[in-house]
């Protein structure tokens, strides 16, 4: 382990379900990311946490909406998703909002049906 | 915003042989250029990353050179392995704009033994 955990690592969910997604990094740091990774498509960023607050939403949908209670956990809470978010869900971590290497976790791979 | 473009997306290299990978990014005022090694099923893992106030930057067989007036920046692995297969991202971020990596396509490498 990396110090990034997430889990589920992996969901199959329909597109009236409701289900979270959930990020802990064991690092210290304190700025936390979502990445959206499709085949075929660049890392996409999702939203930044820096010390709990919310920084960035980077035109992203309301069926996604995230939570950052604490600089150490991080959750992405899904609601009516559409069968074009299945994607490989990145978690990650670094010091702080200043320029620097992230950690990632595993990825949570979901699936829409 | 930043636009990080990644070349070319399939790179197959016999083993032993070199590897280029080559980005450019259009905001002048990125200043951080890390590269992330993904591995099949894995979590993307930070390899080197090189800072606008360097031109070059070497770590055992792995070296990344940046161009600040073309705005572009390359990877370079030397001796190639087998264990070297895996898809590569470069990435590209500001201080003052938080540290918002934006990432290249990717570039799928594969060292043939």
């Amino acid at each position: 382990e990396t110090g990034v955990t997430q889990t589920p690592r992996h969901l199959v969910m329909g597109m009236t379900n409701k289900k979270s997604l959930k990020c802990e990094q064991h690092l210290g740091h304190n700025a936390m990311y979502w990445y959206k990774q499709s085949a075929k498509k660049p890392l996409e960023l999702m939203f930044v946490y820096n010390f709990k607050e919310q920084t960035e939403n980077n035109s992203v949908p309301s069926r996604f909406s995230p939570e950052c209670p604490n600089s150490s956990h991080l959750f992405l809470h899904l609601h009516t998703l559409q069968p074009e978010d299945s994607a490989l869900y990145l978690c990650a971590s670094s010091q702080d909002a200043r320029a620097g290497g992230y950690t990632f976790g595993s990825g949570t791979r979901l699936t829409v049906v | 915003g930043e636009n990080v473009e990644q070349h070319p997306s399939t790179l197959s290299v016999q083993e032993g042989d070199s590897a280029v990978i080559k980005c450019t990014y259009s905001d002048s005022a990125s200043n951080y250029f890390p590269w992330y090694k993904q591995e099949l099923g894995k979590r993307p893992q930070l390899i080197i990353d090189i800072r606008s106030n360097v031109g070059e930057k070497k770590d055992q067989r792995i070296a990344v050179t940046l161009n600040k007036t073309a705005k572009h920046f390359s990877l370079h692995i030397t001796e190639t392995q087998p264990e070297d297969s895996a898809v590569y991202f470069c990435a590209a971020s500001r201080n003052n704009a938080g540290n918002m990596l934006t990432f290249g396509g990717g570039t799928r490498l594969m060292v043939k033994p």
